[in-house]
C-alpha cells in the first residue's frame, strides 16, 4: 500500500510570511501532483512534476520533486490571505499498470492571517 | 466551457434508502474516476471507468454500492441501503485519458452524503 505523510497538518502564519509543507512516502512515484482545496469545493490541481529533482514555480509557489521521486514539497512566498486552503498532494501509481489510481495525502490546512 | 458537474450537490438519506450521485465529465473526457473523502481523512480511490466499462472498481466496496458510465449520459455512482458510515463527500474527476501524468485531473465540486 502506498503511502503519502504530508506535514504539517495545520499551519498558521500572518500575511507576507513564507512557508514550506512537505509530502512524503517510501513508495516510488510515476508522478506526483499537488491540489488545493477550499471548503465545499473539490481540489483543483496546482502542478504536476514528473522528474526526480524537477522544480516548477507558479508565480509565488515552488514545487520540488525529489530525486527518488519519492517525496515533494511546496514553497509559499510571501503569502496572502488568498493562499488560504487545504493543500494535497498526490501520488499517481507506479505499479501494474494502475498509474491512474491516485494515492491522496490527508493535507496541509493553511490558513494566511491579514 | 463547462467543468466536471456534479449533482446534487447535498445529499441527504435516511438509513436504508439508495443514494445516487451524478457525474458529468468535462466535455472531450472520456474517463471518470470516483472518490471519497471521509472527515479526517484524505481522499479515497473507489472507481475508475470509462463509457460502458468499469476498468477498477478495486477501491469500492464489494456490497451496495455501484457505478456505471453509460453510453449516454452522465455516470452514476449508487448506494444501495445507506448506513450512517456512507456519510462523507464524494467527488467525481475527469480526464481527457487514464492518466494524470500529463493533464492532472478535473474535479467536480462534489456531493455531500449525509445519512441520518
Amino acid at each position: 500500500t502506498q503511502l503519502l505523510e504530508q506535514s504539517p497538518q495545520f499551519l498558521s502564519i500572518q500575511e507576507g510570511e513564507n512557508l514550506t509543507v512537505y509530502c512524503n512516502s517510501s513508495s516510488v512515484f510515476s508522478s506526483l501532483q499537488w491540489y488545493r482545496q477550499e471548503p465545499g469545493e473539490g481540489p483543483v490541481l496546482l502542478v504536476t512534476v514528473v522528474t526526480g529533482g524537477e522544480v516548477k514555480k507558479l508565480k509565488r509557489l515552488t514545487f520540488q520533486f525529489g530525486d527518488a521521486r519519492k517525496d515533494s514539497s511546496l514553497h509559499i512566498t510571501a503569502a496572502q490571505p488568498g493562499d488560504t486552503g487545504l493543500y494535497l498532494c498526490a501520488g499517481e501509481g507506479n505499479s501494474g499498470g494502475s498509474n491512474y489510481k491516485l494515492t491522496f495525502g490527508k493535507g496541509t490546512l493553511l490558513t494566511v492571517n491579514p | 466551457n463547462a467543468g466536471v458537474m456534479q449533482n446534487p450537490r447535498h445529499l441527504v438519506r435516511r438509513r436504508g434508502q439508495e443514494a445516487r450521485l451524478r457525474c458529468s465529465p468535462m466535455k472531450g473526457h472520456s474517463h471518470v474516476y470516483w472518490y471519497r473523502q471521509l472527515p479526517e481523512e484524505g481522499l479515497k480511490f473507489m472507481v475508475y471507468l470509462q463509457k460502458e466499462n468499469i476498468i477498477d472498481e478495486s477501491g469500492m466496496p464489494k456490497e451496495r454500492f455501484s457505478a456505471e458510465f453509460p453510453k449516454e449520459g452522465p455516470s452514476i455512482l449508487r448506494i444501495q441501503q445507506v448506513v450512517r458510515g456512507d456519510s462523507a463527500a464524494y467527488f467525481c474527476a475527469s480526464s481527457p485519458v487514464g492518466s494524470s501524468s500529463n493533464y492532472g485531473y478535473t474535479f467536480g465540486s462534489g456531493t455531500r452524503l449525509t445519512v441520518v
